[in-house]
């Protein structure tokens, strides 16, 4: 089955700084890949996500960029701001119901 | 809001013990999921309902046990308990069993095992 790796488990980035967070997966047959947030005492909410038809995808200050060849995805969120400090888990599937979680990446924004 | 409503939000019982969590999917939301989530650990699968039948399973353990009822609300039942078993368990809605999309995540409930 699926397994995906999350890296870092823990970053913390100055207010207005880039942050990046990658990750891979192992089934070459999964077309579908979103990052999740997740804010202390909440569940998991979308913030973007990805297909395999296309190798980069932006809204406003979070991309996430796809390389299907190496097998790996990546977060990017630029101008950092406080609010953006939570747990952000990201994800590969074929369908809904074989989705599999990273272990997850704690970003601290400090002011 | 996601629109997906899980009781109880906390919950403490011991070891033996058998609980039920409840779920209510978003409005419209045919598909309904169950994750747990132990500390620093990401969501592990556990099963997924479509419109009342059982569509796929995880890493469920036998002494777990789930269900969805004509209302498409869920239950999911954990018996004899061990210390092990406290996590979060959220629940998760969306429309469809077969395709790739959102899933709608409830706020949790956190199960604590003495």
């Amino acid at each position: 089955g699926e397994n995906v790796e999350q890296h870092p488990s823990t970053l913390s980035v100055q207010e207005g700084d880039s942050a990046v967070i990658k990750c891979t997966y192992s089934d070459s047959a999964s077309n579908y890949f979103p990052w999740y947030k997740q804010e202390l005492g909440k569940g998991p909410q979308l913030i973007i996500d990805i297909r395999s038809n296309v190798g980069e995808k932006k809204d406003q200050r979070i991309a996430v960029t796809l390389n299907k060849t190496a097998k790996h995805f990546s977060l990017h969120i630029t101008e950092t701001q406080p609010e953006d400090s939570a747990v952000y888990f990201c994800a590969a599937s074929i369908r809904n119901n074989d989705m599999r979680f990273g272990a997850g990446t704690r970003l601290t924004v400090k002011p | 809001d996601s629109g997906v409503t899980q009781t109880p939000k906390h919950l403490i019982t011991a070891t033996g013990q058998r609980v039920t969590l409840r779920c209510s999917p978003r409005s419209g939301d045919l598909s309904v999921y169950w994750y747990q989530q132990s500390l620093d650990q990401g969501l592990q699968f556990l099963i997924q309902y479509y419109n009342g039948e059982e569509r796929a399973k995880g890493n469920i353990l036998e002494r777990f046990s789930a269900q969805q009822f004509p209302d498409l609300h869920s239950e999911l039942n954990l018996s004899s308990l061990e210390l092990g078993d406290s996590a979060l368990y959220f629940c998760a809605s969306s429309v469809a069993s077969e395709y790739t999309g959102e899933l709608f995540f409830g706020e949790g409930s956190r199960l604590t095992v003495l």
